[in-house]
């Protein structure tokens, strides 16, 4: 059982375009992160939320998340070519320490 | 030069070979992991330490050994490499005195085993 899903899966679309992924999970969260990992490259952290509710932009990029802190989601603004990569949400359930990973959305922006 | 430096970038081996993948890290962090991905499966935990004294096994620790030389060096070992562990292999640290787990991911190793 994959404690963080994440959808879609996969996400072309133009230069632009607005979009929204999302994180989801049953379980509560006590930080969540969102990476994004480009081609032949390793994950590079973009934001972290730790309260219920929060909201924070990173230039064109807004992260929120959910109230219940079970869930979060990435809008992505007037999307550009360079936005294209694979995003990730990871969460620390709980008192576990360990980071859980999703399997990603694969975002491709086509100009 | 990176944060987190992981030797070597791509590696083509033969099922049977003993084949090391090492990791160093200038970021002055007590934790460090290895992480595989596989496309459509994100990310999974090898085997993380906390510290020099401290070997943890992760997810999928099963066929793959690791050591943690000195603070700044963590490397993972497969004694005996198979077909199936044809992957990407990250390297990751993060700093102790921060609650949220928040990774630096080396640039990956590719290994390839025919």
């Amino acid at each position: 059982t994959q404690l963080l899903e994440q959808s879609p899966q996969f996400l072309s679309i133009q230069e632009g375009e607005n979009l929204t992924v999302y994180c989801n999970s049953s379980s509560v969260f006590s930080s969540l992160q969102w990476y994004r990992q480009e081609p032949g490259e390793g994950p590079v952290l973009l934001v972290t939320v730790v309260t219920g509710g929060e909201v924070k932009k990173l230039k064109r990029l807004t992260f929120q998340f959910g109230d219940a802190r079970k869930d979060s989601s990435l809008h992505i603004t007037a999307a550009q070519t360079g936005d294209t990569g694979l995003y990730l949400c990871a969460g620390v359930p709980g008192s576990n320490y360990k980071l859980t990973f999703g399997k990603g959305t694969l975002l491709t922006v086509n100009p | 030069d990176a944060d987190v430096t992981q030797t070597p970038r791509n590696r083509i081996t033969k099922t049977g070979k003993r084949i090391m993948l090492e990791c160093s890290q200038t970021k002055g962090h007590d934790r460090m992991y290895w992480y595989r991905q596989d496309p459509g499966l994100g990310l999974q935990l090898i085997y993380y330490s906390f510290d020099v004294k401290d070997i943890n096994k992760g997810e999928i620790s099963d066929g793959y050994s690791v050591s943690r030389q000195a603070q700044a060096k963590f490397s993972l070992s497969l004694e005996s490499a198979i077909p199936n562990q044809t992957a990407l292999y990250f390297c990751a640290t993060s700093d102790d005195r921060v609650g949220t787990g928040e990774l630096f991911f080396g640039e990956g190793s590719r290994l390839t085993v025919l």
